[in-house]
């Protein structure tokens, strides 16, 4: 079946520091892929995507590069800031059927001052 | 830009109470979702909903559970007698016609069940 996995957090990284987040899906068929940003309390907000292999989803200086060939969906991000401290999740999304979205385990990040 | 809203933001209530949780999508979108977290855990597909008929649904979506599209506009998931694992956050999503690769989540109801 379809499924999504990602790195397991917390991730904990001073200002500035580089970030990545892995993640890497199963899927039959060619796929919509998602991250999504949760800060605390809130709801999900889509932060970027991709439909197609080689696409390059970005976003407030986030970006993911749909990867056919390693089935994978990494979220970086060259500069982190304070304000990004949130949940991270990556999903999903089959272009058939009922096109639910299924959603990675979610990366806690921390960014310290 | 249109948005889906969820009322009522946090939903307090007894086990064994009956809860309708009520969703207001982009009013042109015609698939329509219910997802589940957790707290600390991840988001769960619940049920999606297209031509007023449930197109499908998880393994949690048991007799507990319904789906309405009572007018033009709510969308709505009541749970007949909660438990105390249906805490949880409930979040509404919707789907545009001419884009269907994006769905449009709501801000989410949180439900806790004392």
């Amino acid at each position: 079946g379809n499924s999504v996995t990602q790195m397991e957090g917390p991730v904990t990284l001073s200002e500035e520091a580089f970030l990545t987040i892995n993640c890497t899906y199963t899927a039959t068929g060619y796929p919509s892929l998602f991250w999504y940003v949760q800060y605390p309390g809130e709801g999900l907000q889509l932060l970027l995507k991709a439909t197609k292999a080689d696409d390059k989803g970005s976003n407030k200086g986030f970006e993911a590069t749909y990867r056919k060939e390693t089935t994978s969906f990494h979220l970086e991000k060259g500069s982190v800031q304070v304000s990004d401290s949130a949940v991270y999740f990556c999903a999903l999304s089959r272009n058939t059927g009922g096109f639910k979205t299924i959603f990675g385990a979610g990366t806690r990040l921390f960014v310290k001052a | 830009e249109p948005e889906v809203t969820q009322t009522p933001s946090h939903q307090v209530t007894q086990m064994g109470q009956e809860v309708i949780l009520r969703c207001v999508p982009i009013s042109n979108h015609l698939y329509f979702y219910w997802y589940r977290q957790i707290l600390g855990q991840k988001v769960e597909f619940l049920v999606s909903f297209y031509n007023n008929e449930i197109s499908e649904k998880s393994e949690i979506f048991d007799d507990q559970f319904s789906v309405e599209r009572p007018d033009g506009s709510n969308f709505t998931l009541k749970i007949r007698s909660t438990k105390l694992e249906d805490s949880a956050m409930y979040f509404c999503a919707s789907i545009s016609p001419r884009s269907t690769d994006t769905q449009y989540f709501g801000p989410g109801t949180r439900l806790t069940v004392l």
